[in-house]
């Protein structure tokens, strides 16, 4: 099966401007999540969708992020205006449910650098 | 609210055994995974408990106690490829009024594999 596609795999921005990331998960899979990860840390939550409704996005800094998912397939992360803080690697999951035995398949990450 | 705490590095010899621990705190737990990341790359499932007790695949073994918020993965026969991060995530209740469930990582543990 194919897996989590994401796009782009690199972005440069200067501090304030905006930036988006897409995300294609595997076909089928109801849930979907976005993490961030900087750079020695685990992957930190920022929102968990399931189907086109969100779960969790409790640590979303709403002020400046927004994600979304039309039609509970594709999504995608905007930061408008990014901070230096911003600078991490952006992971996309999904899983075929949010309960049980039902593992996460990442892409491969968007890295952003906030200069 | 949820809290897991792993070591953070860790250094074993190649062809030992090595243990990485993992404690957890969390409102409804729902199953708990051990990751595998590479620098550089995206995490990859290793194992899931939900039930007390052991889970064995291959050189990767993973141990659950429930009453203690407790985790374990071991790994034998080390190999030098095995050095990477050790994820381990916790899928728990989310806060928010969803009912639904939210899978959120620990730091992670480094381990270094030496000849």
């Amino acid at each position: 099966e194919a897996g989590v596609a994401q796009s782009p795999r690199y972005k440069i921005i200067e501090k304030r401007q905006s930036v988006a990331f897409w995300c294609n998960p595997i076909s089928g899979h109801a849930t979907l999540y976005w993490y961030q990860q900087i750079l020695g840390q685990g992957p930190k939550l920022l929102i968990q969708f399931q189907n086109n409704g969100v779960v969790d996005d409790s640590q979303l800094p709403k002020d400046r992020f927004s994600a979304e998912r039309l039609k509970g397939v594709d999504s995608t992360l905007k930061i408008q205006p990014a901070k230096l803080e911003d600078s991490a690697v952006y992971l996309c999951a999904s899983s075929l449910d949010q309960r049980g035995n039902s593992p996460l398949h990442f892409g491969n990450g968007t890295r952003l650098t906030v200069t | 609210g949820q809290n897991i705490d792993q070591p953070t590095e860790m250094t074993a010899t190649e062809g030992a055994i090595v243990q990485i621990n993992c404690t957890y705190q969390t409102s409804g737990f729902n199953g708990l995974f051990w990751y595998q990341q590479h620098a550089g790359e995206a995490p990859t499932f290793l194992s899931y408990n939900v039930l007390d007790g052991l889970e064995e695949k291959g050189r990767f073994s993973s141990f659950l106690s429930r009453s203690k918020g407790y985790s374990y993965l071991l790994l034998k026969e080390l190999q030098m490829k095995d050095s990477a991060s050790y994820l381990c995530a916790v899928r728990d209740l989310s806060g928010g009024n969803t009912g639904g469930f939210k899978t959120i990582f620990g730091a992670g543990t480094r381990l270094f594999v030496k000849a």
